[in-house]
């Protein structure tokens, strides 16, 4: 059973760089898509963007200037990095799995919150 | 990006009762359609995919419907771990987006 895991500050100042990371357990990381996903407190869900095993990368335009994912094979991990945050930020941050290229995120993290305020 | 519009955005039904949620995507998208149910403090949990496959382990009373631009998911009986909040996601292109959500209470 794949299990997924988020890690990373719960608390970032305006203008400062979110970084967070997702461990992934109980399966490889290799040859899947791993995506990262936000929820506002108490609205939708917003998706950021994915990295693919070997690098490659895609992500939300209204996002792409400051979004970084990376991926780290060896320790079977991948993570996000926003720069310039605002209170706009705030949110519940999710990794999950994708399959393919066209299809859903099956696995999920349980999400962690990250707040952004002085 | 593809706009994705659910309906209704709230909800009540009591259990056992049959229900069914809207989902109209601003282009075409083929089949190319998910379900997921969130509960409070809790991920999203993927129920359908390509509109009307049932994700292993989820109950078979929760079936998925439509192509195109307009897609239905519909629970045949409402059991009282059901009330949450559905989302639609469209995976046909990138930038993935999802409905706004439809909040399922207990009336």
């Amino acid at each position: 059973q794949v299990q997924l895991q988020e890690s990373g500050p719960g608390l970032v100042k305006p203008s400062e760089t979110l970084s967070l990371t997702c461990t992934v357990s109980g399966g490889s990381i290799s040859s899947y898509y791993w995506s990262w996903i936000r929820q506002p407190p108490g609205k939708g869900l917003e998706w950021i963007g994915y990295i693919y095993s070997d690098g490659s990368t895609n992500y939300n335009p209204s996002l792409k200037s400051r979004v970084t994912i990376s991926v780290d094979t060896s320790k079977n991990q991948f993570s996000l990095r926003l720069t310039s945050v605002t209170a706009a930020d705030t949110a519940v941050y999710y990794c999950a799995r994708q399959v393919g290229y066209g299809e859903p995120n099956d696995y999920w993290g349980q999400g962690t919150l990250v707040t952004v305020s002085a | 990006a593809i706009q994705m519009t659910q309906s209704p955005s709230s909800l009540s039904a009591s259990v056992g009762d049959r229900v069914t949620i809207t989902c109209r995507a601003s282009q075409g998208i083929t089949n190319d359609l998910a379900w997921y149910q969130q509960i409070p403090g809790k991920a999203p949990i993927l129920l359908i995919y390509a509109a009307s496959r049932l994700q292993s382990g989820v109950p078979s009373r929760f079936s998925g419907s439509g192509s195109g631009t307009d897609f239905t998911l519909t629970i045949s009986s409402l059991q009282p771990e059901d009330f949450a909040t559905y989302y639609c996601l469209q995976d046909y292109n990138y930038p993935r987006t999802f409905g706004q959500g439809t909040k399922l209470e207990i009336k």
